[in-house]
This record gives structure tokens, C-alpha cells and sequence, in this order.
């Protein structure tokens, strides 16, 4: 079965970029039409959703963080990954990679397990 | 921007029905989706389209959405399901944006 996994630095320092990858295993990230996203938690804090890609390079991004967000993806290595810039301890937070399902409405429907980021100098 | 609103936490004894409401403008038009997050694990889908339950997620979750609030259910609520449980949803402005509520924290005692 499909299986996504997290990976990056868990610690980042102030006025840096934030860089993480999310590996699919056990199927194709092109095959199906689905988009693939990152959401965030803070600790003891609700989830926020950062933005989506889908396997074309189309995307879509929170308008809170769309001036300092990229989302990537890269097909050959069956990876999409997540860049944030000029990052502060607010951006301390478990990011999540996850699968979107659906089309005009559309959700979350397989999770990662999360990687913690602390933004700490 | 599109908010979703739940109340933050809800308390209920063993075997008794909880009910967690989310309120949005747009769920008139848009599904709501429901999630559960127990300590230290990653959310799980335990609703989605309104009132569809996943395989594997047990008959007491049931769901459903009238005008602009959506409410998440647990008949005969047990011990092992006190989480925390965000409602999920799309705004309806074209934007492509996924929005939580702010979470709900069911105790069950």
C-alpha cells in the first residue's frame, strides 16, 4: 500500500529556508489524479494546510504563507518536497506530507507520520 | 479569509452520544470532512463527504451537514475515543483552499 514519509532537517535557524521532502512508496506519485500537500501543527496547536502540488507542477499555496512557500515535485525520484523561506520560531511546528483525494472538493486521505522543525538559532 | 468554527472541547461519560459541531459559510455548497488525532499521532479521516465513513472506522462515527454547520457524531462514545477532532473543508471562492477548524478536544470519562 501507499506510504509517505518525511524528511529534512529538524532544526533550522532564523531568516533561513525550511526544506523537506515527502518520499511515496508503494505506488506511483503520477499515477491516479491526485495532488499532493503539506500541512503543518504547531505543538498543542490545530493543523494549517500549506499548499498542494499536482504531479504537472501545478499548484496551490495558503494566502497567509504563499509569499514565502514553494511546493516542488520530481517524478523520476517519486518525491514532492516543501521549501519555506525567511523562517521564525512561529514556523516551529510537526509538518505533515499527505495525499489529496477528490477534485471540487477535495481532502486529505492518507498522512504521513510528520517531522518536527524547530526554528531555533 | 474562509474560517471554520468548532467549539474547543466537549466532554461526554463512556457510552453516552458526543456531538462536535463545525460552522462555515460555505458548507452549504462544500463536503465537510472529519479527522481524529490522538496524542502524538498523525490525524486520521474518520468522515468524509458529509457522512461517509472510511473502511475500518467503526459504525459509532457518523456525520452529517445542514445549511452551514456540519456535525460529527459518536454513538456509545468509548474511552479510546477521546482525541482531538478537526473538521476540514474548501473555501468556495475559486482559490483552491483547504481550511481546519480550530479543533475540538473530546474527553471521554
Amino acid at each position: 500500500q501507499v506510504q509517505l514519509q518525511e524528511s529534512g532537517p529538524g532544526l533550522v535557524k532564523p531568516s533561513q529556508t525550511l526544506s523537506l521532502t515527502c518520499t511515496v512508496s508503494g505506488g506511483s506519485i503520477s499515477s491516479g489524479s491526485y495532488y499532493w500537500s503539506w500541512i503543518r501543527q504547531p505543538a498543542g496547536k490545530g493543523l494549517e494546510w500549506i499548499g498542494r502540488i499536482y504531479t504537472s507542477g501545478s499548484t496551490n499555496y495558503n494566502p497567509s504563507l504563499k509569499s514565502r512557500v514553494t511546493i516542488s515535485v520530481d517524478t523520476s525520484k517519486n518525491q514532492f518536497s516543501l521549501k519555506l523561506s525567511s523562517v521564525t520560531a512561529a514556523d516551529t511546528a510537526v509538518y505533515y506530507c499527505a495525499r489529496v483525494s477528490g477534485s471540487y472538493d477535495w481532502y486529505f486521505d492518507l498522512w504521513g507520520r510528520g517531522t518536527l522543525v524547530t526554528v531555533s538559532s | 479569509s474562509y474560517e471554520l468554527t468548532q467549539p474547543p472541547s466537549v466532554s461526554v461519560s463512556p457510552g453516552q452520544t458526543a456531538r462536535i459541531t463545525c460552522s462555515g459559510d460555505a458548507l452549504p455548497k462544500k463536503y465537510a470532512y472529519w479527522y481524529q488525532q490522538k496524542s502524538g499521532q498523525a490525524p486520521v479521516l474518520v468522515i468524509y463527504e458529509d457522512s461517509k465513513r472510511p473502511s475500518g472506522i467503526p459504525e459509532r462515527f457518523s456525520g452529517s451537514s445542514s445549511g452551514t454547520m456540519a456535525t460529527l457524531t459518536i454513538s456509545g462514545a468509548q474511552v479510546e475515543d477521546e482525541a482531538d477532532y478537526y473538521c476540514y473543508s474548501t473555501d468556495s471562492s475559486g482559490n483552491h483552499t483547504g481550511v481546519f477548524g480550530g479543533g475540538t478536544k473530546l474527553t471521554v470519562l
